[in-house]
């Protein structure tokens, strides 16, 4: 199976909280990202986290990192229509820089 | 800070001519950037590493004749697609590191968009 895996969309009303998840399968992954792509866009660097870390907030972003079961979450509280995008989670092993992303998770925010 | 860029961000040509993509980090200095190729509604395929000074690393089913790769700089990559083909189309989309040392974070730029007729 693939190592890194999201699920496909996510629909959510303006103002309502988005939850993201992805899983992974290498257990010796350090740093665990999440990007967002705009439409005809790069990846923009949203937030990351540590592998020995649990949690992560930055302003409206949480992150929820469960090791044991290589589960990987990214909540936005308070989810705006510029939220709209792809979400790509990605992890990065112990040897080397590459990056491995899943297949990105397309968010529609409602008004 | 972390800025990396893209030139062109567009470009249409024909079959059996070549392309170059010309990756830059804008304030910071990059000894190795990344080479992904996304297909439409598909995830990021890393195509190569690109390592200053020395020879590109390339991923598995990457001709590395077709998809040349120069870091002649610690701020600059470039890809060149040669004899482009129509099935070469794509989004070409580079990354830098490393950015800030602690996390090894990829910084990404904002994509190239070829469509080989």
């Amino acid at each position: 199976g693939e190592d890194v895996e999201q699920s496909l969309f996510l629909s959510v009303r303006e103002g309502d909280s988005s939850v993201i998840n992805c899983t992974y399968t290498d257990s010796s992954s350090t740093y665990l990202y999440w990007y967002k792509q705009e439409p005809g866009a790069g990846l923009q660097l949203l937030t990351y986290i540590f592998s020995n870390m649990d949690m992560k907030q930055d302003q409206r972003l949480t992150v929820l990192l469960n090791k044991k079961d290589k589960h990987l979450s990214l909540r936005i509280a308070d989810t705006q229509t510029g939220d709209s995008a792809i979400y790509f989670c990605a992890e990065k092993k112990a040897a080397g820089n590459k990056l491995t992303f899943g297949g990105g998770t397309r968010v529609l925010v409602k008004p | 800070g972390a800025v990396v860029s893209q030139h062109p961000s567009r470009v249409i040509c024909k079959s059996g001519t070549s392309v170059k993509i010309e990756c830059r980090s804008l304030d910071f200095q990059a000894t190795t950037m990344f080479w992904y190729r996304q297909f439409p509604k598909q995830s990021l395929m890393l195509m190569a590493t690109s390592n200053e000074g020395s020879k590109a690393t390339y991923e598995q089913g990457v001709e590395k004749d077709k998809f040349l790769i120069n870091h002649a700089s610690l701020t600059l990559s470039t890809l060149t697609v040669t004899s482009a083909h129509p099935e070469d189309s794509s989004f070409y989309i580079c990354s830098a590191g490393p950015g800030e040392p602690s996390t090894d974070t990829q910084y990404f730029g904002p994509g190239t968009r070829l469509t080989v007729l």
